[in-house]
């Protein structure tokens, strides 16, 4: 595998249920990214981990909880969600050579969708 | 903090024809911009970027941008579009003097008619 990869590609989950986003980069980067993009939105940062520490949150719903167990892999714990929620989720990579110049690498998504 | 726009949420355009994607950003001292390109039920991927130097970026697949500091601006051009370039365009833009994460622009949709 190269690049980016996310699994599972779509997911349709009940309000109630509990289900996890994987994420997994293959490129050797020190920092990883979950972005929510919804119709008609901007692209939404959700949460940044460098160095597997967080160090953003963007006033993301508790009902979404993520987890950086490594450098490469990178999780979207998700429970009791709403339809709102229903999007396509993005993971991405990056060097985190800091000082803005990273390209992001993305994933081709989860399209998610909340019953 | 930095914020992009890109006026046009949808661009039509016939094949062969030139295009231009517009992007404004707000005022900063220096910044670095990007362009995405985004294919269906795909990721985003890097069509260029402009960190410093020529004002004149060239990327792939034919496109290039133009960083033009007193109008804001970092326009995406190509002189001949196909119908592969069907996809989301997006702009981003970082703050060397602020968050290292980049911010994006709602994104135009290029649909490119045979």
């Amino acid at each position: 595998e190269t690049g980016v990869t996310q699994t599972p590609r779509h997911l349709v989950m009940g309000m109630t249920n509990k289900k996890s986003l994987k994420c997994e980069q293959h490129l050797g980067h020190n920092a990883m990214y979950w972005y929510k993009q919804s119709a008609k939105k901007p692209l939404e940062l959700m949460f940044v981990y460098s160095l597997e520490e967080r160090v953003e949150n963007n006033s993301v719903p508790s009902r979404f909880s993520p987890e950086c167990p490594n450098s490469s892999h990178l999780f979207l714990h998700l429970h009791t969600l709403q339809p709102e929620d229903s999007a396509l989720y993005l993971c991405a990579s990056s060097q985190d050579e800091g000082g803005g110049t990273d390209t992001q690498y993305f994933g081709p998504g989860t399209r998610l969708t909340v019953l | 903090a930095q914020s992009v726009t890109q006026l046009d949420s949808q661009v039509p355009v016939f094949e062969e024809a030139p295009v231009e994607l517009r992007c404004n950003y707000s005022s900063s001292v220096s910044v670095y911009l990007f362009w995405y390109v985004q294919y269906p039920n795909q990721g985003l991927q890097l069509l260029l970027k402009y960190l410093s130097g020529s004002t004149l970026v060239k990327g792939i697949n034919g496109f290039e941008a133009e960083f033009n500091k007193s109008q804001t601006s970092f326009h995406l051009r190509k002189p001949s579009v196909h119908i592969s370039d069907t996809a989301e365009y997006f702009c981003a833009v970082s703050d060397p003097g602020g968050s290292y994460i980049p911010t994006f622009g709602r994104g135009t949709s290029l649909i490119v008619h045979p």
